[in-house]
């Protein structure tokens, strides 16, 4: 019930298209949905991040959308970049957790 | 502003040998966590601590102990290391717990 599954494990899309990464959680406990971007040889940086009051979130290129009864969230990236090639993690948490649960990851390449 | 440093950036460990790997943050933040990531599967908390003094159990705490004398320092002890200990280390700081991670740049280890 702690799980989130996140797909796909990897993704190649070319520039100038839509990214668009998945993932699924079971504990209807959660109220925070954060992704994260990670390149290689770094650690993980906060991208976006939703709760379930709102449907979607939207910054810049990045888009989270929500869909509660389904227990499903989603990251579209818009006009994918060379510069957006990395790994993508989604999470999820609940206040009283502390702590967050990481999907598996999706290494995203945008090819030039 | 350093943010979260982690030491060493490489290490090779012989089967049975012990290590520390280091973890300080200069952010005043009270929740510290570290995580191991392995390909493909994800990020698994090992352990995290809420403040100084206060530390507990993630999903995969066996082979490793920690401890938390100071709000800056966080350091992660492998006892006895295992070829299954083989992974990148991460170790994180957060000022509102599960909200905003700030991930230092990671320890590669390898047990041969």
């Amino acid at each position: 019930q702690q799980q989130v599954k996140q797909s796909p494990q990897s993704l190649i899309v070319q520039k100038g298209g839509i990214s668009i990464i998945n993932c699924a959680y079971e504990n209807t406990a959660f109220d925070y949905f954060p992704w994260y971007q990670q390149f290689p040889g770094k650690g993980p940086a906060l991208l976006i991040a939703i709760r379930p009051d709102v449907s979607e979130k939207k910054e810049g290129r990045f888009t989270i959308s929500f869909n509660k009864s389904a227990k499903q969230f989603s990251l579209h990236i818009m006009d994918s970049q060379p510069g957006d090639s990395a790994t993508y993690f989604c999470a999820a948490s609940n206040k009283g957790a502390q702590k967050l649960v990481f999907g598996q990851g999706t290494r995203l390449t945008i090819n030039p | 502003n350093a943010g979260v440093t982690q030491t060493p950036k490489f290490r090779i460990l012989k089967i049975g040998q012990s290590m520390t790997l280091q973890c300080t943050q200069d952010m005043n933040h009270n929740y510290m966590y570290w995580y191991r990531q392995d390909p493909g599967m994800g990020l698994k908390l090992i352990y995290y601590s809420v403040g100084a003094g206060i530390t507990d159990k993630g999903e995969v705490p066996n082979g490793y102990n920690v401890s938390r004398s100071t709000t800056e320092d966080f350091p992660l002890r492998l006892e006895l290391a295992a070829p299954s200990q083989t992974s990148v280390y991460f170790c994180a700081s957060s000022f509102q717990g599960y909200e905003k991670l700030f991930f230092g740049s990671g320890t590669q280890l390898s047990v041969l």
